[in-house]
């Protein structure tokens, strides 16, 4: 299995929801990242979770909130978003940390 | 901090010919890797070609080679052959290698491909 999955597709959310994206991969790597992609433009990095221990949180406003539950699974909380959160929200998942990156399809996501 | 170049937002090549995107990065380290990533519209980003720094031989893929130039620090990728489904915003990355920071994203070329 060389996939990285990712649920929603889509997400349409309001300023007060409280709602979470979560990423898969079962390629037995060790190093899992959350990235934020607005249009036309590259993928910015927000978080990335070594041996499921957060190793870079890149300034990202606390209402974006990471968890690793296990090697496998990473899921985003998202609480109190603002319109300008709507994004591409891609995962990537490495067999270690600065080795090259898988990415997962992405959550399309859209603050009213 | 670690920079990634691509001087060219936009490419054009016609189907069949041979296109080179551009990519310069400014690094002190000496072990590190790079990449160019495709990513089609809508679509999913796809790892291209991958060149680790201590390699002296370009890395090729089938229609995909890069021209890896050390000293200089230019990574450029070439297609040959071009093909319609090469269509898509082509991404430029670095990464300072095992254990060593996050991953750095050039702003990306947008490449056409004219039937």
């Amino acid at each position: 299995d060389t996939e990285v999955t990712q649920t929603p597709k889509h997400l349409v959310m309001g300023m007060t929801n409280k709602k979470s994206l979560k990423c898969e991969q079962h390629m037995g790597h060790r190093a899992m990242y959350w990235y934020k992609q607005k249009a036309k433009k590259p993928p910015e990095l927000m978080f990335v979770y070594s041996y499921e221990k957060l190793s870079i949180n890149e300034s990202v406003p606390s209402r974006f909130s990471p968890e690793c539950p296990n090697s496998s699974l990473l899921n985003l909380h998202l609480h109190a978003l603002q319109p300008e959160d709507s994004a591409l929200y891609l995962c990537a998942s490495s067999s270690r940390q600065g080795h090259e990156q898988f990415f997962g399809p992405g959550t399309r996501l859209t603050v009213l | 901090a670690q920079t990634v170049t691509q001087s060219q937002p936009e490419m054009s090549v016609q189907e069949a010919e041979t296109v080179t995107l551009s990519c310069t990065y400014d690094t002190s380290e000496s072990d590190y890797y790079l990449f160019w990533y495709k990513q089609p519209p809508s679509r999913q980003m796809i790892l291209v070609i991958r060149q680790e720094a201590y390699k002296q031989q370009n890395a090729t893929e089938n229609r995909f080679s890069v021209n890896f130039q050390k000293a200089a620090k230019s990574f450029s990728l070439k297609i040959s052959d071009s093909q319609l489904g090469d269509a898509a915003m082509y991404f430029c990355a670095y990464s300072g290698g095992v254990g060593n920071n996050d991953m750095r994203f050039g702003a990306g070329t947008r490449l056409t491909v004219k039937p």
